[in-house]
């Protein structure tokens, strides 16, 4: 069965520093893979997504994302954070193909970023 | 374009009571489903319905029913409600049954139970 681990519950940077949040994911086939951002008292949004095509996905507001298979790892990162970036990140795993489920997203736990001006 | 709406935003709930959250998608998604999202704990999937007249269970079953009559509308039950089931619920839908189409949420419903 698929997971997700997001290492970091919060996560705090300075103004322009570098984001780096971190997503580990399992899966027994090839996943697809999203970044999905929530701000307060909002629903989420997809911020960027992998399927299977270019391993490195840009998204929106900058962010972008890397799949390396042999790390099972999906790291969002920034280059430079914005006041605006402070938010909770999620990152998910699709079901997809694995049989059962299909079409349903796992999400991991969230990170909270923080960004100090 | 209205995208997914949930009603009602903020419920108060005692606990035994029942209580229907609404759930309407305008952009004629075929797959719709309600999650509840808690501290610490991320979202967790209750069910999902991949078409109107098929509904299925996610993780997180257990005290909830949904139906799906119509494309537009998928609600989800409470039926006895418990303190455990306070929570913030999300509806999200996507147009594609597979998984590589973009999930558009509601703006959640927040529940208290007594």
């Amino acid at each position: 069965a698929q997971s997700v681990t997001q290492l970091g519950s919060h996560v705090s940077v300075s103004e322009g520093a570098l984001v780096l949040l971190r997503c580990n994911y399992s899966s027994s086939v090839p996943p697809y893979l999203f970044w999905y951002v929530q701000y307060p008292n909002q629903g989420l949004q997809l911020l960027l997504k992998y399927t299977s095509a270019a391993t490195l996905v840009k998204g929106i507001n900058g962010f972008e994302a890397e799949f390396k298979k042999s790390e099972t790892s999906f790291h969002l990162t920034k280059p430079s954070a914005h006041m605006s970036d402070a938010a909770e990140y999620f990152c998910a795993v699709s079901t997809y193909g694995a049989g059962g489920s299909q079409g349903n997203l796992i999400f991991g736990k969230g990170t909270k970023l923080s960004v100090k001006p | 374009n209205a995208g997914v709406t949930q009603t009602p935003k903020f419920q108060v709930l005692k606990t035994g009571q029942s209580m229907t959250l609404q759930c309407a998608q305008d952009m004629n998604h075929e797959y719709m489903s309600w999650y509840r999202q808690d501290p610490g704990m991320g979202l967790r999937l209750i069910h999902y319905s991949v078409g109107a007249g098929i509904t299925d269970q996610g993780e997180v079953p257990n005290g909830y029913n949904v139906s799906r009559s119509t494309t537009e509308d998928f609600p989800l039950r409470l039926l006895s409600a418990a303190p455990s089931q306070t929570s913030v619920y999300f509806c999200a839908s996507s147009q594609n049954r597979g998984s590589t189409g973009e999930l558009f949420f509601g703006e959640g419903s927040r529940l208290t139970v007594l």
